[in-house]
């Protein structure tokens, strides 16, 4: 069982929008920043987002992340079949002093 | 380019002991925190174990806690995992991650992953 909670999967059609939200706590997210991990088949994860909402270079802008109290959201607009992935939330847990990540959420692109 | 590439994985006994390493290249080693993440087959990503820049501050996860134990040489620029009294629950893929900043925890994140060395725990 995961700190960080993640749908398990989200789908949707090439060329739509889709939202992954990651639920945590006030020891977790809702004190610390949120990153945002992305992990294409085979591949070891990526750096998607940072700091909330903050993209690195070389992550194009469909992909935005947002934070609201102990909740964070991953959104994806203009979906491509090579977007399918499993995305991970991750971030500092305070109380357990220790790194927490959800337990992941794997996107299909119909 | 920054590169981390581990190796030590393997097949090994439960109850025997195992040292991952992860050598770093195309940064500056000593002014940066680094971590070891597993990921079970087919399951999530597992925070194992961070190091700050000068081994001042380490933390582990309550799993590994007590069998595990992270190091890191800076001359070497490389990173370690000394993995004693192994589980079956211990096979996974391990990634060395770097850190953004010298400290291993807060706000902080990591980038980039390496490509992971696999450990199985069977008898």
């Amino acid at each position: 069982q995961s700190v960080l909670t993640q749908p398990p999967s989200v789908s949707a059609a090439p060329g739509q929008k889709v939202t992954i939200s990651c639920s945590g706590s006030s020891s977790n997210i809702g004190n610390n920043y949120v990153s945002w991990y992305q992990q294409l088949p085979g591949t070891a994860p990526k750096l998607l987002i940072y700091d909330n909402n903050k993209r690195p270079s070389g992550i194009p802008d469909r992909f935005s992340g947002s934070k609201s109290g102990t909740s964070a959201t991953l959104g994806i607009t203009g979906l491509q079949t090579g977007d399918e992935a499993d995305y991970y939330c991750g971030t500092w847990d305070s109380s357990l002093s220790s790194w927490v990540f959800g337990g992941g959420t794997k996107l299909t692109v119909l | 380019e920054v590169q981390l590439v581990e190796s030590g994985g393997g097949l090994v006994q439960p109850g025997r002991s195992l040292r991952l390493s992860c050598a770093a290249s195309g940064f500056t080693f000593d002014d940066y925190a680094m971590h070891w993440v597993r990921q079970a087959p087919g399951k999530g990503l597992e925070w194992v174990s961070g190091i700050s820049w000068n081994s001042g501050s380490i933390g582990y996860a309550d799993s590994v806690k007590g069998r595990f134990t992270i190091s890191r040489d800076n001359a070497k620029n490389s990173l370690y995992l000394q993995m004693n009294s192994l589980r079956a629950e211990d096979t996974a893929l391990y990634y060395c991650a770097k850190d953004r900043s010298s400290w291993y925890g807060g706000d902080n994140w990591f980038d980039p992953w390496g490509q992971g060395t696999l450990v199985t725990v069977s008898s």
